[in-house]
């Protein structure tokens, strides 16, 4: 059984939609959650963190948590073909020193 | 401000051949340093990751092996590579128990031929 799941798409979304980009994972104490964005042949970029149920907005991006349901989503307003990226969930399970990485979400906007 | 080098940037090597790769972080003291290969289209596969001088805490057995020989200096070496070695290979730092995620470096694309 996977720890952290994502669909991995391809997700198609029109220039200026608003993509929602999601993630599961298996450990109810799991205490830190972030999303990474990686373009194509570039290394993984922290985007977004967050530690507490509810909502947290950066600019256009937008982190869900629900800790009861145990998933946490990505909302990227204004969608821009710049935006176009694989998207990874990570998970800090227990607090440790790892964290554990969803495969991934490839989102697509198009013009 | 912390920044993490890692270099090179990309290395063609022959089967059978030797590999170092080499990691550093400046701006901080003590961080936890991993690391990672991620195989064309696929995820993120944690290899070695290490809290402190001279601990190695290895994830996936094979070929490969890790060093840190100073605080902040992280080394993935091999004695003999496969063709199986080949991918994107990513250096991380993290503070004490990864509360804030990591950082990647600019990662080393290594292709055996």
């Amino acid at each position: 059984q996977k720890e952290v799941e994502q669909n991995s798409g391809p997700l198609s979304v029109p220039e200026g939609a608003i993509a929602s980009l999601n993630c599961t994972y298996s450990d109810r104490v799991s205490q830190s959650f972030f999303w990474y964005r990686q373009y194509s042949g570039k290394s993984p970029e922290l985007i977004m963190s967050i530690y507490s149920n509810g909502d947290k907005e950066d600019g256009r991006f937008t982190a869900q948590l629900n800790k009861a349901s145990q998933y946490v989503s990505l909302l990227i307003r204004d969608s821009q073909p710049s935006d176009s990226a694989t998207y990874l969930c990570a998970v800090n399970e227990r607090g440790g020193n790892k964290l554990t990485f969803g495969t991934g979400t490839q989102l697509k906007v198009e013009l | 401000s912390q920044t993490i080098h890692q270099w090179p940037a990309t290395l063609v090597q022959p089967v059978g051949s030797p590999l170092s790769l080499e990691c550093t972080v400046e701006g901080t003291s003590n961080p936890n340093l991993y690391w990672y290969r991620q195989a064309a289209g696929r995820g993120l596969q944690l290899l070695f990751y290490s809290v402190g001088i001279g601990q190695i805490s290895s994830e996936v057995p094979q070929n490969l092996s890790a060093s840190r020989p100073q605080d902040r200096q992280f080394i993935l070496s091999s004695k003999k590579l496969l063709l199986s070695d080949s991918g994107f290979y990513l250096c991380a730092w993290s503070a004490h128990r990864a509360n804030y995620g990591y950082t990647f470096g600019s990662g080393t694309r290594l292709t055996v031929v």
